[in-house]
């Protein structure tokens, strides 16, 4: 199975505030990676796919990239919204895994 | 707009099985790939398999293989999920969501509003 080591696990953060969230590939998955949201309670919902792929209806202050195995999900002006818990997800291979999620908290 | 729907709650003693459906509206059922995805309580997320009706049989993690099925009905657009010999461990969110693309499992772009399974004597 593909492993996806996500950091931080967890962040503080105000609004206003720029955050950056990396998930990591154990190996070679192209572009095939997706970001979500996940508010308590709630089910994810899809911000970005094909690493850097803006769904649609979701605002630009979200963006992806990708750096060979390395990718990046970025936040580039916090909100009041988005508080809430983020995870990486590969579809290269079967099993679809997913990164241990970041929660990002107030600060 | 192509939404999922989902049985209720459940609570199992050890040792038991689940069946968890899927009803899915909006779209043409047998174009996509449908998943189901869990989170244990304070946990993260992790795939238990999927399907693509038009393709026949399902897919599954290794870790639940055999101890997992999943099948889709056409005449209803309703896919279920069956887990057997259930542990407290399985105590779960369970959500099924669906493929963006045509029959491929990609990104999770229409999801269920989840089932709680319980696992518990």
């Amino acid at each position: 199975d593909i492993q996806m080591t996500q950091s931080p696990s967890s962040l503080y953060a105000s609004v206003g505030d720029r955050v950056t969230i990396t998930c990591q590939a154990s190996q070679d998955i192209t572009n095939h990676l997706n970001w979500y949201q996940q508010k308590q309670g709630k089910a994810p919902k899809l911000l970005i796919y094909d690493a850097s792929s803006l769904e649609t209806g979701v605002p630009s202050r979200f963006s992806g990239r990708r750096s060979g195995t390395d990718f990046t999900f970025t936040i580039s002006s916090l909100q009041p919204e988005d508080f809430a818990t983020y995870y990486c997800q590969q579809y290269d291979n079967i099993p679809l895994t997913f990164g241990r999620g970041t929660k990002v908290e107030v600060k | 707009q192509a939404q999922l729907v989902q049985s209720g709650a459940e609570v199992k003693k050890p040792g038991s099985s689940v069946k968890v459906s899927c009803k899915a509206s909006g779209g043409t059922f047998t174009n996509y790939a449908f998943s189901w995805v869990r989170q244990a309580p304070g946990q993260g997320l992790e795939w238990l398999g999927g399907i693509i009706p038009s393709f026949g049989p399902g897919n599954y993690a290794q870790k639940f293989q055999g101890r997992v099925t999943i099948t889709a009905d056409e005449s209803t657009t309703t896919v279920y999920m069956e887990l057997r010999s259930l542990t407290s461990e399985d105590t779960a969110v369970y959500f099924c969501a669906r493929g963006a693309d045509s029959a491929s499992f990609d990104a999770l772009d229409i999801w269920g509003q989840g089932t709680m399974v319980i696992v518990s004597s």
